[in-house]
């Protein structure tokens, strides 16, 4: 069974910093890891989806990079501001169409 | 398109009582699933479909029940509630292309079985 973990399970950082958020999953035969965000009391919103064939992908001030052979996703968030507060999530499907989500980061941006 | 829409947002149930949690999606995704949410445990699936007709289990299936007889809807039954089963629920859709889709997300049903 695939474990996706994401570590730390909170940040706190102040308006500005550059941070980056992990994800790790125990088996490699992925086809693409998704990034989504969950705002308190609301559904996810996906962020970024990486294919196995890409190593980054980016959307705005957000960047995604993966490496299969290692089992780790960084989320690299640029110049943070107070709406990017929020639970970050990572998801990787795998087959028999299963989709393994992490845990989660709790993302608090301090003005 | 109004996307994922799941109804109702809130229910408290009693022991042994059963509901049906509705989800529909208007973007014509073949594939729809069922998450539950813990705190600690993250998101873990229940049920899914790949087309009408067509339905299989999750990680986490027992005490559940769906059934897909349209593109669009896809509700979660059920049948005797238990405090277990108290949690945050998820329906979720996508293209079905073999995995390279996003997945889209309704808003949630919070549910209380006491």
């Amino acid at each position: 069974k695939q474990e996706v973990t994401q570590i730390p399970a909170a940040l706190s950082v102040p308006e500005g910093e550059n941070l980056v958020l992990n994800c790790s999953f125990t088996d490699s035969a992925i086809y693409n890891l998704q990034w989504f965000r969950q705002d308190p009391g609301k559904g996810l919103t996906s962020l970024l989806l990486i294919q196995s064939s890409q190593r980054e992908q980016t959307s705005g001030r957000l960047n995604a990079s993966l490496d299969k052979s290692s089992g780790r996703s960084t989320l690299y968030i640029a110049a943070s501001q107070p709406g990017d507060s929020a639970t970050y999530l990572c998801a990787v499907p795998r087959g028999g169409n299963q989709f393994y989500f992490g845990t989660g980061t709790s993302l608090t941006v301090i003005p | 398109n109004a996307g994922v829409t799941q109804t109702p947002k809130f229910q408290v149930l009693k022991t042994g009582q059963s509901m049906t949690l509705q989800c529909a999606q208007d973007m014509n995704h073949e594939y729809m699933s069922w998450y539950r949410q813990d705190p600690g445990m993250g998101l873990r699936l229940i049920h899914y479909s790949v087309g009408a007709g067509i339905t299989d289990q999750g990680e986490v299936p027992n005490g559940y029940n769906v059934s897909r007889s349209t593109t669009e809807d896809f509700p979660l039954r059920l049948l005797s509630a238990a405090p277990s089963q108290t949690s945050v629920y998820f329906c979720a859709s996508s293209l079905w292309k073999n995995h390279q889709e996003t997945q889209y997300f309704g808003p949630g049903t919070r549910l209380l079985v006491l």
